[in-house]
Protein backbone atom coordinates (compact mmCIF):
# COMPACT_ATOMS: atom_id res chain seq x y z
CA UNK A 1 0.00 0.00 0.00
CA UNK A 2 1.11 3.51 -0.68
CA UNK A 3 1.95 5.61 2.16
CA UNK A 4 2.95 9.15 3.19
CA UNK A 5 4.62 10.40 6.27
CA UNK A 6 5.35 13.73 7.29
CA UNK A 7 6.95 13.66 10.90
CA UNK A 8 6.71 17.29 11.94
CA UNK A 9 3.48 18.32 12.67
CA UNK A 10 4.58 21.93 13.56
CA UNK A 11 7.82 24.11 12.16
CA UNK A 12 8.83 27.66 13.04
CA UNK A 13 11.21 29.23 11.21
CA UNK A 14 12.83 33.15 11.18
CA UNK A 15 11.08 35.57 8.54
CA UNK A 16 13.90 35.18 5.33
CA UNK A 17 15.20 32.27 6.43
CA UNK A 18 15.13 28.85 4.52
CA UNK A 19 13.19 25.75 6.05
CA UNK A 20 12.98 22.50 5.10
CA UNK A 21 9.41 20.27 5.54
CA UNK A 22 10.18 16.66 5.67
CA UNK A 23 8.34 13.86 3.80
CA UNK A 24 8.99 10.56 3.08
CA UNK A 25 6.64 8.04 1.35
CA UNK A 26 6.67 4.71 0.68
CA UNK A 27 5.56 2.64 -2.32
CA UNK A 28 6.02 -0.59 -4.87
CA UNK A 29 4.96 1.48 -8.13
CA UNK A 30 7.90 2.20 -10.22
CA UNK A 31 5.79 4.98 -11.47
CA UNK A 32 4.64 7.84 -9.49
CA UNK A 33 4.31 11.51 -8.84
CA UNK A 34 4.73 13.20 -5.33
CA UNK A 35 3.06 16.98 -4.52
CA UNK A 36 3.24 19.66 -1.98
CA UNK A 37 -0.29 21.81 -1.66
CA UNK A 38 -0.19 24.55 1.36
CA UNK A 39 -3.44 25.39 2.82
CA UNK A 40 -3.70 28.79 4.34
CA UNK A 41 -6.14 29.68 7.29
CA UNK A 42 -8.81 30.47 4.90
CA UNK A 43 -8.88 26.80 4.06
CA UNK A 44 -8.01 26.04 0.10
CA UNK A 45 -5.78 24.28 -1.18
CA UNK A 46 -3.32 25.23 -3.63
CA UNK A 47 -0.86 23.25 -5.68
CA UNK A 48 3.03 24.28 -4.88
CA UNK A 49 5.11 21.89 -7.01
CA UNK A 50 5.37 18.51 -8.63
CA UNK A 51 8.06 15.82 -9.06
CA UNK A 52 7.89 12.85 -10.86
CA UNK A 53 9.54 9.72 -10.27
CA UNK A 54 11.36 9.61 -13.24
CA UNK A 55 12.43 13.11 -13.57
CA UNK A 56 16.36 13.39 -12.89
CA UNK A 57 15.75 17.10 -12.07
CA UNK A 58 14.30 18.30 -8.44
CA UNK A 59 12.05 20.28 -9.10
CA UNK A 60 11.35 23.67 -8.75
CA UNK A 61 9.30 27.03 -8.54
CA UNK A 62 9.63 30.49 -7.51
CA UNK A 63 10.94 30.15 -4.17
CA UNK A 64 9.84 26.70 -3.64
CA UNK A 65 12.16 23.59 -4.62
CA UNK A 66 11.73 19.94 -3.90
CA UNK A 67 14.73 17.75 -2.34
CA UNK A 68 13.61 14.64 -4.33
CA UNK A 69 15.84 11.37 -2.78
CA UNK A 70 14.75 8.50 -4.52
CA UNK A 71 16.29 5.81 -2.74
CA UNK A 72 16.01 7.08 0.38
CA UNK A 73 11.90 7.74 -0.65
CA UNK A 74 11.88 11.21 0.47
CA UNK A 75 10.54 14.59 -1.21
CA UNK A 76 11.41 17.44 1.27
CA UNK A 77 9.90 21.01 0.22
CA UNK A 78 12.64 23.69 1.10
CA UNK A 79 11.07 27.26 1.02
CA UNK A 80 13.66 29.97 0.68
CA UNK A 81 13.53 33.06 1.84
CA UNK A 82 10.21 32.71 4.17
CA UNK A 83 8.13 35.31 3.94
CA UNK A 84 4.66 35.86 6.81
CA UNK A 85 2.68 34.62 4.25
CA UNK A 86 3.96 31.20 3.89
CA UNK A 87 2.41 30.53 7.50
CA UNK A 88 -0.31 27.87 6.45
CA UNK A 89 -0.29 23.79 7.05
CA UNK A 90 1.82 21.65 3.90
CA UNK A 91 0.77 18.75 2.60
CA UNK A 92 2.85 16.47 0.75
CA UNK A 93 0.88 14.05 -1.19
CA UNK A 94 1.64 10.75 -3.97
CA UNK A 95 -0.50 9.60 -6.20
CA UNK A 96 0.40 5.87 -8.11
CA UNK A 97 0.10 5.31 -11.96
CA UNK A 98 -1.44 2.06 -11.73
CA UNK A 99 -4.45 1.16 -13.73
CA UNK A 100 -6.57 1.31 -10.75
CA UNK A 101 -5.16 3.95 -8.85
CA UNK A 102 -7.17 6.35 -10.84
CA UNK A 103 -5.43 9.28 -10.18
CA UNK A 104 -6.05 9.61 -6.55
CA UNK A 105 -4.18 10.79 -4.75
CA UNK A 106 -2.62 10.00 -1.10
CA UNK A 107 -2.11 12.21 1.68
CA UNK A 108 0.59 12.98 4.56
CA UNK A 109 -0.57 14.30 8.18
CA UNK A 110 0.52 18.11 7.70
CA UNK A 111 3.21 20.23 8.85
CA UNK A 112 1.80 23.32 9.91
CA UNK A 113 4.73 26.06 9.61
CA UNK A 114 4.64 29.44 11.33
CA UNK A 115 6.79 32.51 10.45
CA UNK A 116 8.35 34.72 13.09
CA UNK A 117 8.57 38.37 11.95
CA UNK B 1 -11.82 30.51 -16.05
CA UNK B 2 -13.62 29.82 -12.57
CA UNK B 3 -11.97 27.23 -10.57
CA UNK B 4 -13.37 24.37 -8.52
CA UNK B 5 -17.05 25.54 -6.27
CA UNK B 6 -18.33 23.97 -3.28
CA UNK B 7 -21.28 24.76 -1.45
CA UNK B 8 -22.53 24.83 1.45
CA UNK B 9 -18.38 27.09 2.41
CA UNK B 10 -19.79 25.83 6.42
CA UNK B 11 -22.95 23.42 7.75
CA UNK B 12 -23.63 22.57 11.02
CA UNK B 13 -26.36 19.73 11.44
CA UNK B 14 -27.25 17.93 14.40
CA UNK B 15 -26.34 14.10 14.66
CA UNK B 16 -29.18 12.12 12.63
CA UNK B 17 -29.95 14.77 10.47
CA UNK B 18 -29.10 14.68 6.73
CA UNK B 19 -26.53 17.18 4.47
CA UNK B 20 -26.06 17.58 1.19
CA UNK B 21 -22.78 18.88 -0.15
CA UNK B 22 -22.64 20.61 -3.67
CA UNK B 23 -19.17 20.06 -5.98
CA UNK B 24 -18.79 22.25 -9.26
CA UNK B 25 -15.69 21.47 -11.21
CA UNK B 26 -14.12 23.38 -13.66
CA UNK B 27 -15.23 23.23 -16.95
CA UNK B 28 -14.44 20.37 -19.28
CA UNK B 29 -12.78 18.61 -16.59
CA UNK B 30 -14.14 15.21 -16.72
CA UNK B 31 -12.02 13.78 -13.40
CA UNK B 32 -13.72 14.31 -9.95
CA UNK B 33 -12.49 13.57 -6.76
CA UNK B 34 -13.79 13.70 -2.84
CA UNK B 35 -11.70 13.73 0.09
CA UNK B 36 -12.12 14.44 3.60
CA UNK B 37 -10.42 15.82 6.70
CA UNK B 38 -11.40 14.58 10.17
CA UNK B 39 -10.14 16.92 12.36
CA UNK B 40 -6.36 16.34 13.22
CA UNK B 41 -5.32 13.42 10.66
CA UNK B 42 -4.88 13.62 7.44
CA UNK B 43 -6.66 13.70 4.03
CA UNK B 44 -8.20 10.82 3.44
CA UNK B 45 -9.53 10.36 -0.79
CA UNK B 46 -13.01 9.26 -0.39
CA UNK B 47 -13.93 8.82 -4.43
CA UNK B 48 -13.89 9.17 -7.99
CA UNK B 49 -15.76 9.94 -10.90
CA UNK B 50 -14.79 9.75 -14.37
CA UNK B 51 -17.78 12.16 -16.04
CA UNK B 52 -20.68 10.51 -14.12
CA UNK B 53 -19.31 6.90 -13.65
CA UNK B 54 -17.71 6.03 -10.28
CA UNK B 55 -14.39 5.04 -11.46
CA UNK B 56 -13.45 3.69 -7.58
CA UNK B 57 -15.45 4.97 -4.44
CA UNK B 58 -13.02 2.64 -2.39
CA UNK B 59 -12.29 5.02 0.22
CA UNK B 60 -16.33 5.96 0.81
CA UNK B 61 -16.53 4.83 4.88
CA UNK B 62 -19.80 3.59 4.79
CA UNK B 63 -23.21 3.33 3.09
CA UNK B 64 -24.08 6.24 5.08
CA UNK B 65 -22.36 8.41 2.03
CA UNK B 66 -24.23 8.47 -1.10
CA UNK B 67 -22.09 10.72 -4.05
CA UNK B 68 -23.54 11.55 -7.04
CA UNK B 69 -22.90 13.10 -10.56
CA UNK B 70 -25.75 12.99 -13.34
CA UNK B 71 -25.09 14.17 -16.27
CA UNK B 72 -20.95 14.74 -15.69
CA UNK B 73 -21.11 18.47 -14.25
CA UNK B 74 -21.49 18.85 -10.11
CA UNK B 75 -21.16 16.40 -8.12
CA UNK B 76 -23.07 16.22 -4.82
CA UNK B 77 -22.20 14.16 -1.67
CA UNK B 78 -25.18 13.41 0.83
CA UNK B 79 -24.17 12.19 4.22
CA UNK B 80 -27.39 10.41 5.46
CA UNK B 81 -27.97 9.87 8.52
CA UNK B 82 -25.09 12.33 9.88
CA UNK B 83 -22.71 11.14 12.85
CA UNK B 84 -20.33 12.68 14.97
CA UNK B 85 -17.39 11.00 13.45
CA UNK B 86 -18.46 12.63 10.09
CA UNK B 87 -17.14 16.28 11.22
CA UNK B 88 -14.71 17.75 8.74
CA UNK B 89 -13.92 19.36 5.86
CA UNK B 90 -14.96 17.67 2.70
CA UNK B 91 -12.80 18.72 0.08
CA UNK B 92 -13.81 18.12 -3.64
CA UNK B 93 -11.01 18.33 -6.66
CA UNK B 94 -11.15 17.97 -10.62
CA UNK B 95 -8.33 16.95 -13.13
CA UNK B 96 -8.62 17.27 -16.99
CA UNK B 97 -7.59 13.70 -17.23
CA UNK B 98 -6.07 11.05 -14.70
CA UNK B 99 -2.78 11.67 -14.52
CA UNK B 100 -3.26 16.08 -14.41
CA UNK B 101 -3.14 18.29 -11.85
CA UNK B 102 -5.94 18.05 -9.56
CA UNK B 103 -7.55 21.47 -8.82
CA UNK B 104 -9.34 21.48 -5.24
CA UNK B 105 -12.21 23.63 -3.98
CA UNK B 106 -12.16 25.65 -0.97
CA UNK B 107 -14.08 23.00 1.06
CA UNK B 108 -17.12 22.56 2.94
CA UNK B 109 -16.82 22.46 6.55
CA UNK B 110 -19.20 20.08 7.96
CA UNK B 111 -19.70 20.05 11.91
CA UNK B 112 -22.41 17.49 13.30
CA UNK B 113 -23.23 18.15 17.09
Amino acid sequence: AQKITQTQPGMFVQEKEAVTLDCTYDTSDQSYGLFWYKQPSSGEMIFLIYQGSYDEQNATEGRYSLNFQKARKSANLVISASQLGDSAMYFCAMRGTLYNQGGKLIFGQGTELSVKP
Amino acid sequence: EAGVTQFPSHSVIEKGQTVTLRCDPISGHDNLYWYRRVMGKEIKFLLHFVKESKQDESGMPNNRFLAERTGGTYSTLKVQPAELEDSGVYFCASSQDRDSQQYFGPGTRLTVT
